[in-house]
């Protein structure tokens, strides 16, 4: 079955410190890759995508991720991280084909940015 | 736009009751989601729905029943609570996307609601 990883489940940073976030999958097919984050208290909303095109995805509020199919790997970087950027981040899956229409999400990396 | 409502915002429930968590969005999206989020294990999915009118289930379904009559609404039944279902609940919607000028399409990417904290005592 397909499964994402995400191998830091806490870090604290101190603020402009850089950040990356590893994500795995397993699926070895087409994938659509996605990055959540969650602010105390709030829903998730999206960080950034990617479907096709450019592995070098960029999103919302300076963060960006790498697409490297051949390590099935999808980490999110932010070169210089904000007091603000302290949440919950999820990397999540689909499966780019019709008729799957699940969601895979790793177990969510929480970030604590020391002011 | 309100997106996805979801309501109650929380609720205190004796196990044993009944519940219905309701869920609405407003973005005519065909597939809608129920997860449940617990520490250290985020987010698991319980039941989805591609379409109205088809449901399916998901990771952790047992105890827990949706329906879909409409686009709109998608709303998941506790039948009988118990505390192991003390949880925060959230509901998500997706959109097929027809690619431009070529076959088949993809899945957007999943839109949330605010969450609903349940607590069965």
């Amino acid at each position: 079955a397909q499964s994402v990883s995400q191998h830091n489940h806490h870090v604290i940073l101190s603020e402009a410190a850089s950040l990356e976030l590893g994500c795995n999958y397993s699926y070895g097919g087409t994938v659509n890759l996605f990055w959540y984050v969650q602010y105390p208290g709030q829903h998730l909303q999206l960080l950034l995508k990617y479907f096709s095109g450019d592995p070098l995805v960029k999103g919302i509020k300076g963060f960006e991720a790498e697409f490297i199919k051949s390590k099935f790997s999808f980490n999110l970087r932010k070169p210089s991280v904000q007091w603000s950027d302290t949440a919950e981040y999820f990397c999540a899956v689909n499966e780019d084909t019709s008729g799957t229409y699940k969601y895979i999400f790793g177990t969510g990396t929480r970030l604590k940015v020391l002011a | 736009i309100a997106g996805i409502t979801q309501a109650p915002t929380s609720q205190i429930l004796a196990a044993g009751r009944r519940m219905t968590l309701r869920c609405t969005q407003d973005m005519r999206h065909n597939a809608m989601y129920w997860y449940r989020q617990d520490l250290g294990l985020g987010l698991r999915l319980i039941h989805y729905s591609n379409t109205a009118g088809t449901t399916g289930k998901g990771e952790v379904p047992d105890g827990y029943s949706v329906s879909r009559a409409n686009t709109d609404d998608f709303p998941l039944t506790l039948a009988s609570a118990v505390p192991s279902q003390t949880s925060v609940y959230f509901c998500a919607s997706s959109d097929y996307l027809p690619r431009t000028g070529a076959a088949g399409g993809e899945w957007s990417e999943q839109y949330f609601g605010p969450g609903t904290r349940l607590t069965v005592t």
